[in-house]
């Protein structure tokens, strides 16, 4: 079974440009979520979504936004890049997003802001 | 969720086990308590998780102690391939798994 994949791998933006990240969920997973990882401020959680509808929300502006499309692949959007969003961004997926399940990262994409 | 303790680093010599602390002395009755590990720059890798009784699989051994106060993970036979960040993480048996609370975690070194 495959696993949880991300594109792009690696994307450098300048300031004030947006960019999307996409993640694919290993077959049959639903709940897909977000995370960013900075040296600094280590693995924050931005997002989760489950069948289409967001579950939970980090503590995150306004300008990073996602969202699931029916086959559980989802999408997450930075807006008015900042240099301080260069990160690596992570999408785990897990089969109904419950606790008492595992959950399986992805590669990440590494974003690089200028 | 329950904050975790772990400590900032550890190492381990090649072939011997590996006994990973985790201090989770808030934890509550309804709480998992999670292990991954992170390799450098890859996306963390889940290991093992747990209630109350202890748990093995093929990768490690998860011991929680009576109280459910702490923890600790076990690597049988360390190689280099297991020099990773460990996050001990606990989570509530009811809410959704996909909003995990990492903290720092323990950098584990193996050595040859």
């Amino acid at each position: 079974k495959a696993g949880v994949t991300q594109t792009p791998r690696y994307l450098i933006k300048t300031r004030g440009q947006q960019v999307t990240l996409s993640c694919s969920p290993i077959s049959g997973h639903r709940s897909v979520s977000w995370y960013q990882q900075t040296p600094g401020q280590g693995l924050q959680f931005l997002f989760e979504y489950f069948s289409e509808t967001q579950r939970n929300k980090g503590n995150f502006p306004g300008r990073f936004s996602g969202r699931q499309f029916s086959n559980s692949r989802s999408e997450m959007n930075v807006s008015t890049l900042e240099l301080g969003d260069s990160a690596l961004y992570l999408c785990a997926s897990s089969p109904l997003g419950l606790a008492d399940t595992s959950g399986f990262f992805g590669p990440g994409t590494r974003l690089t802001v200028l | 969720d329950a904050k975790t303790t772990q400590p900032p680093s550890m190492d381990c010599a090649e072939g011997r086990a590996a006994n990973l602390p985790c201090n989770h002395s808030t934890i509550s009755g309804n709480e998992y308590v999670y292990w991954y590990r992170q390799i450098h720059s890859q996306g963390p890798q889940y290991i093992i998780h747990g209630l109350k009784n202890n748990e093995t699989n093929e990768m490690a051994s998860l011991i929680i102690t009576e109280d459910r106060k702490s923890s600790t993970l076990i690597l049988p036979h360390a190689t280099l391939r297991d020099t990773a960040v460990y996050y001990c993480i606990v989570r509530v048996v009811t809410d959704s798994w996909g909003k995990l609370q990492f903290g720092a975690g323990t950098q584990v070194v193996v050595t040859p």
